[in-house]
């Protein structure tokens, strides 16, 4: 069972407006959640993270919003430029795990100019 | 920066042979990952390690084995490869065993099996 969930597997957005990526969790145990970013052929590079005992985290024009009730974190890049194009991953560590991430199956950005 | 690297960028191997992908950090981390990546399937976990000589399954071990014999570096291996092992495989590290660290990964190795 998935306790990691970005339901839209793509999103286009234009340049310039915003982008808001979605996840959701089942486990009330995580504690720490993160976003990376994948372009084709290489890593997924670490992007933001957010810890349970805040509900916002924001770095230039990366934020992410956590609403612990609804289980729900979003990643809203404004504005969203071409260079965002790439795929991104949800991730979420359990509270007293062994550094284990647990990530959804990606969300597939495509910015147009 | 942290780096991490990976043997090999992309690999072509044949059915039934035994495959060695490695992976070395720079930065002393303690815990060590191995991913592969599939289309419509994201990350998944294959086996990770947090102490050298140490290691746990991660979600989809089977057909897998790994080697951590020292800190920086940790294999994974592909007994006898497959065509359904065919994939991007990705190693990732970081710094201690609880809850809050970020892991940074390698480039990937992406892994045809004939």
């Amino acid at each position: 069972d998935q306790q990691v969930k970005q339901n839209s597997p793509s999103l286009s957005v234009q340049e310039g407006r915003i982008s808001i990526l979605n996840c959701d969790y089942t486990n009330s145990m995580f504690d720490y959640f993160l976003w990376y970013k994948k372009y084709p052929a290489e890593g997924p590079t670490f992007l933001i993270s957010i810890s349970s005992i805040k509900d916002k985290n924001e770095d230039g024009r990366f934020t992410v919003f956590l609403n612990k009730s609804a289980k729900h974190l979003s990643l809203h890049i404004v504005p969203s430029q071409p260079g965002d194009s790439a795929v991104y991953f949800c991730a979420a560590s359990p509270s007293k795990g062994k550094g284990n991430l647990i990530f959804g199956k990606g969300t597939k950005l495509s910015v147009k100019p | 920066d942290v780096k991490v690297t990976q043997s090999s960028r992309y690999l072509v191997k044949r059915t039934g042979e035994k495959v060695f992908l490695e992976c070395v950090q720079d930065m002393d981390h303690e815990n060590m990952f191995w991913y592969r990546q599939d289309p419509g399937l994201g990350l998944r976990l294959i086996y990770f390690s947090y102490d050298v000589k140490m290691k746990e399954k991660g979600d989809i071990p089977e057909g897998y084995s790994v080697s951590r014999e020292k800190k920086e570096r940790f294999s994974l291996i592909l007994e006898s490869a497959s065509t359904n092992q065919t994939s991007m495989y990705l190693c990732a590290s970081s710094s201690s065993g609880f809850s809050t660290d970020t892991q940074y990964f390698g480039p990937g190795t992406r892994l045809t099996v004939l």
